[in-house]
């Protein structure tokens, strides 16, 4: 069974770093892109970048360049969605997805999200 | 880059037909047939419902259906139920090799 669990919910107050987690399993983690969408409170869904664990190609949402990094550890299947100095602005649910190259261009399991709240 | 354009909200009495419209450029829904649709009840995660254009995943219920015409795409929902009851977002792979999403509609079954 194909499965993403992403880490806990976390309260940081602006400035902080913090790196969030997506484990995934029940499938070959190097095969597939993993995608990271957000949701700000009561708003819509907003394609933040993606990266290939096989060859770490990475790419990222113009509007989101270079204020997150996206990574990856395929020793231990896991994505990361990373921040050097938050803002109250990046107060979101954030969802890790999973996208097949070879079956389309769409985002086929989703990780229950993690909620990060920034505030001093 | 802009999202796609999706009505707020769209309602209809429970068994009849409902479509929502997401309108992009020729540059992402226009482009490819790459549009796909996501549901997302209060408090879940998003599910796939519809993929490049009008494919169901293995599950999804056929009364969901989708279309596409130029820069607009589209999803139906015949015969409305109150488990249909969501906020639905349309999303395109783009020609800058990104994906956008639509803002979102609100459905509504009076």
């Amino acid at each position: 069974e194909v499965q993403l669990v992403q880490s806990g919910a976390e309260v940081k107050e602006p400035w902080e770093s913090l790196k969030i987690s997506c484990k995934a399993s029940g499938y070959s983690f190097t095969s597939f892109y993993i995608a990271w969408v957000r949701q700000m409170p009561g708003k819509g869904l907003e394609w933040m970048g993606i990266i290939y664990p096989g060859d770490s190609d990475t790419r990222y949402s113009p509007s989101l360049q270079g204020q997150v990094t996206i990574s990856a550890d395929n020793s231990i299947s896991t994505a990361y969605l990373q921040w050097g100095s938050l803002k109250s602005s990046d107060t979101a649910m954030y969802y890790c997805v999973r996208h097949d190259p070879r079956s389309g261009y769409y985002f086929d399991y989703w990780g229950q999200g993690t909620l990060v709240t920034v505030s001093s | 880059q802009s999202a796609l354009t999706q009505p707020a909200s769209v309602s209809g009495s429970p068994g009849q037909s409902i479509t929502i419209s997401c309108t992009g450029t020729s540059s992402d829904v226009g482009a490819y047939s790459y549009v796909s649709w996501y549901q997302q009840h209060p408090g879940r995660a998003p599910k796939l419902m519809i993929y490049d254009v009008s494919n169901r995943p293995s599950g999804v219920s056929n009364r969901f259906s989708g279309s596409k015409s130029g820069n607009t795409a589209s999803l139906t929902i015949s015969g409305l139920q109150a488990e249909d009851e969501a906020d639905y977002y349309c999303s395109s792979y783009t020609s800058r090799n990104t994906w956008v999403f639509g803002g979102g509609t609100k459905v509504t079954a009076l």
